[in-house]
């Protein structure tokens, strides 16, 4: 099957910095989406992003297919940022059925 | 947007005992539903896919008759984990997508504590 990494498995800042997460898939893919997981476990769904750029705030990600890899761009970071970002791809006859990789840890300190 | 609601968010079992947890999507219908299972500080595994109407669709070594799935309605599916062991405690989540979108959205999970 597909498998997804992500990079690096952990990530301290300090607030204000930025910072880039890296996602790499093994296989074409119509589905890819990133997910922030609070420390509560619920997961949301920060963009969907088969392909192409898209950004929301301070969030902005890039996926290009063609490399099979997506980018998750976090700028001016602040406390609330604090938490696990999964990526999560899904393939052609299956996109809704998702394959998570295995996450980044990220703490913002103040 | 689509919300999708789990319950409960929480329980602790005896072990031996069985257990369900409900996934409702709120605000649409879902025709498929999936299941996760998460370890502490790991990835989010899926255990299997809910059809509504038929039989659920479970990924190699997931035991189907230790996890029973129903999908009864377009809005509701329930894992049932049967005769809970200490082994079976982990964090539970479920998804659920506009029917023809790709966009999954997750419920907020579920803790099960075996004792």
């Amino acid at each position: 099957g597909i498998q997804v990494e992500q990079s690096p498995p952990d990530l301290i800042l300090q607030e204000g910095a930025n910072s880039t997460l890296r996602c790499n898939f093994s296989d074409s893919v119509n589905n890819l989406q990133w997910f922030h997981q609070n420390p509560w476990g619920q997961l949301i769904n920060l963009f969907y992003i088969p392909s192409g750029t898209k950004q929301n705030g301070r969030l902005s990600a890039t996926t290009v297919a063609t490399e099979r890899y997506s980018l998750l761009y976090i700028s001016s970071s602040q406390t609330t940022d604090s938490g696990v970002y999964f990526c999560a791809v899904g393939s052609q006859g299956g996109s809704e059925k998702l394959v998570f990789g295995k996450g980044t840890k990220l703490t913002v300190n103040p | 947007g689509a919300v999708v609601s789990q319950h409960p968010s929480r329980v602790i079992c005896k072990s031996g005992t069985s257990v369900k947890i409900e996934c409702r999507s709120l605000d649409f219908q879902a025709t498929t539903m999936f299941w996760y299972r998460q370890f502490p500080k790991k990835s989010l595994m899926l255990m299997a896919t809910s059809n509504e109407g038929s039989k659920a669709t479970y990924e190699q070594g997931v035991e189907k008759d230790k996890f029973l799935i129903n999908h009864a309605s377009l809005t509701l599916s329930t894992l049932t984990v049967t005769s809970a062991h200490p082994e079976d405690s982990s964090f539970y989540i479920c998804s659920a997508s506009v029917t023809g979108a790709n966009v999954l959205t997750f419920g907020a999970g579920s803790r099960l504590t075996v004792l």
